[in-house]
């Protein structure tokens, strides 16, 4: 079975410094693994994705994150944080159930 | 434009009463899934459907049900069996069912409240 955790409920990052958010997941092979965003009363939006190759992943908004087997982790990172970006942001792994299970998320907070 | 659209936003009901959410995609995707979400709790799955006539339990069926008699369409019911129902309720579509590497994508989500 699969599982992902994210360690951090809250973060809460100044406007304009760099933003790491943790996600580990658990999966006897390599798996397919998601960042997702979520705006306060909206659905989720696929930040981006690994599913294999390089282990640097570029997506939209500025974000890019690090696929570590050794570590199994998947963490979003971006350089620069706008105060757009408070947001809630879920980990996703994919095993060979082919359904994804999500982290519990982690809160952005962006401070002025 | 393509996308998932849920109705109604909000929903209220009484206790004792079924209710059902409606999810509609016009994305071409074969597979649905519904997902409840609780604060702190991420996202919990309560039905996925992979091809039409066709729906599979998820981790959190007990007192949910749905339907899938078209392709566009996942309605769910949350019924009075479900002892706490008041939640966020999001819908999601991917193009290929069982493909692992599909993406998801979600529908706006309604927030159900019980009175």
């Amino acid at each position: 079975a699969q599982s992902v955790t994210q360690p951090d409920i809250h973060i809460t990052v100044s406007e304009g410094a760099s933003l790491e958010l943790r996600c580990n997941y658990s999966y006897g092979a390599t798996p397919y693994l998601f960042w997702y965003v979520q705006s306060p009363g909206q659905g989720l939006q696929l930040l981006l994705k690994y599913f294999s190759g390089d282990t640097l992943v570029q997506g939209i908004k500025g974000f890019e994150a690090e696929f570590k087997r050794s570590q199994s982790s998947f963490n979003l990172r971006k350089p620069s944080v706008h105060w757009s970006d408070a947001a809630e942001y879920f980990c996703a792994v994919v095993g060979g159930s082919y359904i994804p299970t999500f982290g519990r998320g982690t809160s952005l907070i962006v401070h002025p | 434009d393509g996308g998932i659209t849920q109705s109604p936003k909000y929903l209220f009901r009484k206790e004792g009463q079924n209710v059902t959410l409606s999810c509609e995609q016009n994305l071409n995707h074969d597979a649905m899934y519904w997902y409840r979400q609780d604060p702190g709790q991420g996202l919990r799955l309560i039905y996925y459907s992979q091809i039409v006539n066709d729906f599979q339990k998820g981790d959190i069926a007990e007192g949910y049900s749905v339907s899938r008699e078209k392709k566009e369409s996942f309605p769910l019911t949350v019924t009075s069996a479900q002892k706490n129902p008041t939640a966020f309720y999001l819908c999601a579509s991917s193009m290929v069912a069982g493909g692992s590497t599909d993406t998801q994508y979600f529908g706006p989500g309604t927030r159900l409240t019980v009175l």
